[in-house]
């Protein structure tokens, strides 16, 4: 079946230590973007790429970094750097100009 | 992207229909009007899109306004499956371009028996 997936569903880090979020997709989309959500909030726009080796900030981009270099591939790595790295987390795809596909998230904890 | 503005919550019962109104005041002419919905810690999904005209799909129907400065999603017969926080998004669409979904806080919808 095609979708969009992430992993881990639950991941805990502990504070100063860099951790990757996985987000694959196999429906052949260009584009990928990663969100994050914070309790009771709506998402906010982190990264978003529309081709391989290409990607672009978003809304909240300090603290975190991507890296695209496969088409099905979208990985986000939260950085020592990201002050509140707690919060739910959301990968994406589109093909460009679309409506986008979601996965079901990643909801880390610093503990 | 055009902002939108949403009541925060709703209620309606099981069976009836639920409309869940949208203000986008400031929408231009390219941009599109988009619905989502999520369901507690799931990723959001797409429910349906319009630009001018009335849509509907087997999820909802789409009710925008002349103007396009308003519209509402309607669910026909809500079930209690349907409790979730719904979005209302405006975006242009252009061929070639990554689709900047932005979200605001949405419509919490709680469907009660």
């Amino acid at each position: 079946d095609g979708g969009i997936t992430q992993s881990p569903k639950y991941l805990f880090r502990k504070e100063g230590q860099n951790v990757t979020l996985s987000c694959e997709q196999n429906l052949n989309h260009d584009a990928m973007y990663w969100y994050r959500q914070d309790p009771g909030q709506g998402l906010r726009l982190i990264y978003y790429s529309q081709i391989v080796n290409d990607f672009q900030k978003g809304d909240i981009a300090e603290g975190y970094s991507v890296s695209r270099e496969k088409k099905e591939s979208f990985p986000l790595t939260v950085t020592s750097a990201q002050k509140n790295p707690t919060a739910f987390y959301l990968c994406a795809s589109s093909i460009s100009g679309t409506d986008a596909f979601f996965g079901q998230g990643t909801r880390l904890t610093v503990v | 992207d055009a902002k939108t503005t949403q009541p925060t919550s709703m209620d309606c019962a099981e069976g009836r229909a639920a409309n869940l109104p949208c203000n986008h005041s400031t929408i231009s002419g390219n941009e599109y009007v988009y619905w989502y919905r999520q369901i507690h810690s799931q990723g959001p999904q797409y429910i349906i899109h319009g630009l001018k005209n009335n849509e509907t799909n087997e999820m909802a129907s789409l009710i925008i306004t002349e103007d396009r400065k308003s519209s509402t999603l309607i669910l026909p017969h809500a079930t209690l499956r349907d409790t979730a926080v719904y979005y209302c998004i405006v975006r242009a669409v252009n061929t070639g371009t990554a689709s900047k979904l932005t979200f605001g806080t949405g419509t919490r919808l709680q469907v009660t028996l």
